[in-house]
């Protein structure tokens, strides 16, 4: 079963606007990590936030973390057509397999 | 990420038939996995293996098997295809670290008829 559920399921917003994901989960993780999916192709890593940290920045990607929430949050800033695709955040338990959430379908209009 | 190669990129068969997906990585990477994607439903496990001699069951490994051939080849097979396992097929590769980030393959579009 799924650990993470993305909100909103999908997401449509002018370029130039800031983008909101949010992600929850049920168990306690190692850490919590999102990424991106342009339609039909393979996943590709974006960032990454350890259970210790609360707050991550790259580029315009801004991702926090509230662990007693058990809840994170993917921001990007100054969206670009460029980032229509879809976004996933994936949790980290230990020796076990990354599990992923069902997706958030971001589309940026020009 | 061309790291991470799966063959065929697309393939159409018929129930019934047995079909074979390969991947290949050149990462180095200990851990592959096999994945499907079914639109609206994410990303579901299919079978992992954490290193050459380790093959463990995923979400939803029924209908499907698995080859761990060497450190970098990871076949999947379905025994008999059949209509509901068309779907989005991936193969990903992580290190046995610290943060376990997973790195995807280009993706096998698979449609049984």
């Amino acid at each position: 079963s799924q650990q993470g559920e993305e909100d909103p399921q999908a997401l449509s917003i002018q370029e130039g606007e800031n983008a909101t994901m949010n992600c929850s989960y049920k168990t306690s993780i190692n850490n919590l990590q999102w990424y991106r999916q342009n339609s039909g192709r393979g996943l590709v890593h974006l960032i990454l936030i350890r259970s210790n940290e609360r707050e991550k920045h790259s580029g315009r990607l801004r991702v926090t973390l509230d662990t007693s929430k058990k809840s994170s949050s993917l921001l990007i800033t100054a969206s670009r057509a460029a980032d229509t695709a879809s976004y996933f955040c994936a949790t980290d338990s230990g020796n076990t397999p990354l599990v992923f959430g069902k997706g958030t379908r971001l589309s940026v209009i020009a | 990420d061309a790291d991470v190669t799966q063959t065929p990129r697309n393939r159409i068969t018929k129930t019934g038939k047995r079909i074979m997906l390969e991947c290949s990585q050149t990462k180095g990477h200990d851990r592959m996995y096999w994945y499907r994607q079914d639109p609206g439903l994410g990303l579901r496990l299919i079978y992992y293996s954490f290193d050459v001699k380790d093959i463990n069951k995923g979400e939803i490994s029924d209908g499907y098997s698995v080859s761990r051939q060497a450190q970098a080849k990871f076949s999947l097979s379905l025994e008999s295809a059949i209509p509901n396992q068309t779907a989005l097929y991936f193969c990903a590769t992580s290190d046995e670290g610290v943060t376990d980030t997973q790195y995807f393959g280009p993706g096998t579009r698979l449609t049984v008829l």
